[in-house]
């Protein structure tokens, strides 16, 4: 079974300011991540993802994420944030052997952007 | 590419009434559906998996009964709450997988029940 973990329930940060959310996971097979955005009262939108090769991904709207194997971790980061990327974030792991392929989510960080 | 779709958008109903829900993948073919529920400023929890003309494989603690499952066809997905209680009031989201690994999601419907 997989496990996320999202350390910071909350990041306030200044606009223009780098950000970086931090995930842990958990797994004892080898796993696919992501990183979803999620804006008031809407579904989930997928900013970027892990399935194999560079360590490094880059997704939309300017964020990034890092795979570290040895750290099973996957932080988020954009060096300037901005208005309006003010929503709710959220990693997640997928079993890259699992035929159901399901999604399981961490807790959510809510990045709130302060002009 | 890859839009789904969810209707109603935000439904009201009396307490004891079922309610129907609808996720459509607009532009693809989804060999996989999944309904998720999510309480106000929580994370997604796994309701079900739904897989095209099988039963839905119900996660632990999700009363089958209940939350009715019914994946027709490679487009439509549907979760049918049945005799609904207060406290199934929430914010369920549907998502849908085409081959490969990448879920993509409806933009939710929130129920209230009264």
């Amino acid at each position: 079974a997989q496990s996320v973990t999202q350390l910071d329930s909350q990041v306030p940060v200044f606009e223009e300011a780098p950000v970086e959310l931090r995930c842990n996971y958990s797994s004892s097979v080898s796993v696919y991540l992501f990183w979803y955005v999620q804006y008031p009262n809407q579904g989930l939108q997928l900013l970027l993802k892990y399935l194999s090769g560079s360590t490094l991904v880059k997704g939309i709207n300017g964020f990034e994420a890092e795979f570290n194997k040895s750290q099973t971790s996957f932080h988020l980061r954009k060096p300037s944030v901005h208005i309006s990327d003010t929503a709710e974030y959220f990693c997640a792991v997928s079993d890259q052997y699992s035929s159901a392929s399901k999604i399981i989510f961490g807790s959510g960080t809510r990045l709130s952007i302060r002009p | 590419g890859a839009v789904v779709s969810q209707h109603p958008s935000w439904v009201i109903c009396k307490s004891g009434t079922s309610v129907k829900i609808e996720c459509r993948s607009l532009d693809f073919q989804a060999t996989t559906m999944f309904w998720y529920r999510q309480f106000p400023k929580q994370s997604l929890m796994l309701m079900a998996t739904s897989n095209e003309g099988s039963k839905a494989t119900y996660e632990q603690g999700v009363e089958k009964d209940k939350f009715l499952i019914n994946h027709a066809s490679l487009t439509l997905s549907t979760l049918t709450v049945t005799s609904a209680h207060p406290e199934d009031s929430s914010f369920y989201i549907c998502s849908a997988r085409r081959t490969g690994t990448t879920q993509y999601f409806g933009p939710g419907t929130r129920l209230t029940v009264l």
